[in-house]
């Protein structure tokens, strides 16, 4: 079964600090993955997306990796501002299913000053 | 504002009733896409249209669920005889559509449903 779990649930900052977000995945044979940012009340927005050749992306202060051999992809925030707080949503692509995706149930940030 | 676009954005509504929700997609996408999430979790899909064809279906989509996109521009999502276990945000999301890996979805801001 196709399955993303995303570590940790939820996770509580201080302004200006870094922090690291773990999403394991089982999907397989394996087409790409994204994560996406959801705001309170939001539709989740991508931030970045990566293919199976691809270790390292980043957006502005969000740095995302993969490993591919052993099914792991981690999200990095620098300096974290309080506007970061959100769920952060790890989502895997499968090459069988068209474009179906499948979600891990997200890590709630919280940045507080 | 050229994003996806849903309505209403609330609905409380009482056990058994009926409820139907829009999602506006952007023009030029083909794809459109029904998820729906509940609270801590993240999105379940549900089915998608690629352009009028409804191309497939979870097996969340129950009976009581039907999702139309008759010109292939907007969608509607309707739920008959309403449950509890209903109460969720529902997603809506819209791509291009093209045969590429990296076809991005783009989410509308969701319809909220509380079954009282």
């Amino acid at each position: 079964k196709n399955q993303v779990e995303q570590s940790p649930q939820s996770l509580i900052i201080l302004e200006g600090k870094n922090c690291t977000l773990q999403c394991n995945y089982t999907v397989s044979p394996f087409s790409n993955l994204r994560w996406y940012k959801q705001d309170t009340g939001r539709g989740p927005v991508s931030l970045t997306i990566m293919t199976f050749s691809e270790n390292t992306k980043s957006n502005g202060r969000y740095t995302a990796t993969l490993d591919a051999d052993t099914k792991q992809s981690s999200l990095h925030i620098t300096a974290s501002q309080l506007s970061d707080s959100a769920s952060y949503i790890c989502v895997v692509r499968n090459n069988n299913a068209g474009n179906m995706l499948t979600f891990g149930g997200g890590t709630r940030l919280m940045v507080k000053p | 504002d050229t994003g996806v676009s849903q309505d209403p954005r609330h609905k409380i509504t009482k056990r058994g009733q009926n409820v139907t929700f829009r999602c506006d997609p952007i023009s030029e996408h083909n794809r459109l896409y029904w998820y729906r999430q509940t609270l801590g979790q993240g999105p379940e899909f549900l089915t998608y249209f690629q352009n009028e064809a409804q191309l497939e279906k979870s097996r969340l989509l129950s009976d009581r669920f039907s999702a139309e996109r008759p010109k292939g521009s907007f969608s509607t999502l309707e739920i008959q005889r309403t449950e509890q276990g209903d109460s969720a945000m529902y997603l809506c999301a819209s791509s291009l559509g093209t045969y590429s890996s990296t076809d991005t979805q783009y989410f509308g801001p969701g319809t909220r449903l509380t079954v009282l």
